[in-house]
């Protein structure tokens, strides 16, 4: 059963370039969404997260998009760059309660 | 500061076999996860500690996977015997809250089962 759904395995964009990463959700309770970035041989990494209370939390170059009713949230990175290039999964949690993550996404920027 | 320390990096083993990963969360940090990352999926929590009691091991195959945190801080997690299908990438991590929130994770253990 997976709760939380990034149905694009790779994307590809060009430096300077918008990268948008999408994930969807089927459990309503999840209450707390987190993007993690991970390279080779690394551990995940923590990038950004939203609570279901904002629809939009912005830190620097990154931007988290939260749509309740469509139980979908995007992952704004602008401008990428070639460091960029790694795997990032999407992360929702319900009531403080265990993380279920997303297959992932390998996002490639190409210079 | 010092960030989630695991041993070993790589671990190659022969069905049937046992294996056992140790992890050092970060100082401080009360709850301690296992996380497996299978190729191609994300990382599942197959147990999670607060302190060194057990909250959430409901996604651990207890007939062959055990885990223990002793003295609240270290951790080790061991597969007896391994199967093919055990061969992931593990991850532990740590958080300083009791769950469902940033967590900090170790560069994990490649464990490849023949």
């Amino acid at each position: 059963d997976q709760q939380v759904k990034q149905n694009s395995p790779s994307l590809s964009v060009q430096e300077g370039r918008i990268s948008i990463l999408n994930c969807d959700y089927t459990n309503s309770m999840f209450d707390y969404f987190l993007w993690y970035k991970k390279y080779p041989a690394e551990g995940p990494t923590f990038l950004i997260s939203i609570s279901s209370i904002k629809d939009k939390n912005e830190d620097g170059r990154f931007t988290v998009f939260l749509n309740k009713s469509a139980k979908h949230l995007s992952l704004h990175i602008v401008p990428s760059q070639p460091g960029d290039s790694a795997v990032y999964f999407c992360a929702a949690s319900a009531g403080g309660n265990k993380l279920v993550f997303g297959a992932g996404t390998i996002l490639r920027v190409k210079s | 500061e010092a960030g989630v320390a695991q041993s070993p990096r790589y671990k190659i083993i022969e069905k049937r076999q046992s294996v056992a990963f140790w992890c050092n969360p970060i100082s401080g940090h009360a709850t301690l996860y296992w996380y497996q990352q299978i190729l191609g999926q994300g990382p599942k929590l197959l147990i999670q500690f607060q302190n060194n009691g057990v909250v959430d091991d409901s996604q651990l195959p207890k007939d062959r996977f055990s885990a223990e945190r002793l003295k609240g801080v270290d951790s080790t997690l061991k597969i007896q015997p391994a199967k093919l299908e055990d061969s992931a990438v593990y991850l532990c991590a740590s958080s300083f809250g009791p769950g469902g929130e940033k967590l900090f994770f170790g560069s994990g253990t490649q464990l490849s089962v023949l």
